[in-house]
């Protein structure tokens, strides 16, 4: 079975500083793993994925996470936050050889930017 | 690319009534789409899996009578909530999977807040 931890249910920040969000996982087949923003009253964006290829990935909004697989973890990170950030983040993992794409998310992270 | 909209984006009903939210891809074709519902500052709960032309798979403890999945064409599957009561009042968001690459993305539609009198 695979599921996410996020660590952290909310993290604030001040606007320029570094943004980090922590995401562990569990999974006991290779997983690809994703990162959404939900901004409130709306679905969820896409930010970025792993899939196997390169460790750092790189999202949109200047976001980037790293897989490490000896840390089963997958953490996001903006150098330096802006207002518009603030938003819920998920970790998200797919199973994709036995659960036809479903995505198992983590409780998600509030992130508030402070001016 | 790969947008994916809902109708309605907000609906209000009485106790008793039924519900029909639309979710559509836009510009590809999906032949899977996932229905999630959202309780306020929670993560999403999978509902079920809708594949094209198929009956859906629903999660562990979602009343497949309750809550309706067609997934008619290659763009358009629809949740219903029958006899929708105030417990069943939440977010409902809907996703298409979009195989790009051998690697699978969802994508998201706008969700659909409903409101049960």
């Amino acid at each position: 079975a695979q599921s996410v931890t996020q660590l952290g249910s909310h993290v604030s920040v001040s606007e320029g500083a570094l943004v980090l969000l922590r995401c562990n996982y569990s999974s006991s087949v290779p997983p690809y793993l994703f990162w959404y923003v939900q901004y409130p009253n709306q679905g969820l964006q896409l930010l970025l994925k792993y899939t196997s290829a390169a460790t750092l990935v790189k999202g949109i909004n200047g976001f980037e996470a790293e897989f490490k697989k000896s840390e089963t973890s997958f953490h996001l990170t903006k150098p330096s936050a802006h207002m518009s950030d603030a938003a819920e983040y998920f970790c998200a993992v797919s199973d994709i050889f036995g659960q036809g794409g479903k995505l198992i998310f983590g409780q998600g992270t509030e992130l508030s930017v402070k001016p | 690319g790969a947008v994916v909209s809902q109708h309605p984006s907000w609906v209000i009903c009485k106790s008793g009534t039924s519900v029909k939210i639309e979710c559509r891809s836009l510009d590809f074709q999906a032949t899977t789409m996932f229905w999630y519902r959202q309780f306020p500052k929670q993560s999403l709960m999978l509902m079920a899996t809708s594949n094209e032309g198929s009956k859906a798979t629903y999660e562990q403890g979602v009343e497949k009578d309750k809550f309706l999945i067609n997934h008619a064409s290659l763009t358009l599957s629809t949740l219903t909530v029958t006899s929708a009561h105030p417990e069943d009042s939440s977010f409902y968001i809907c996703s298409a999977r979009a195989p790009v690459q051998g690697a699978d993305t969802q994508y998201f539609g706008p969700g659909t807040r409903l409101t049960v009198l």
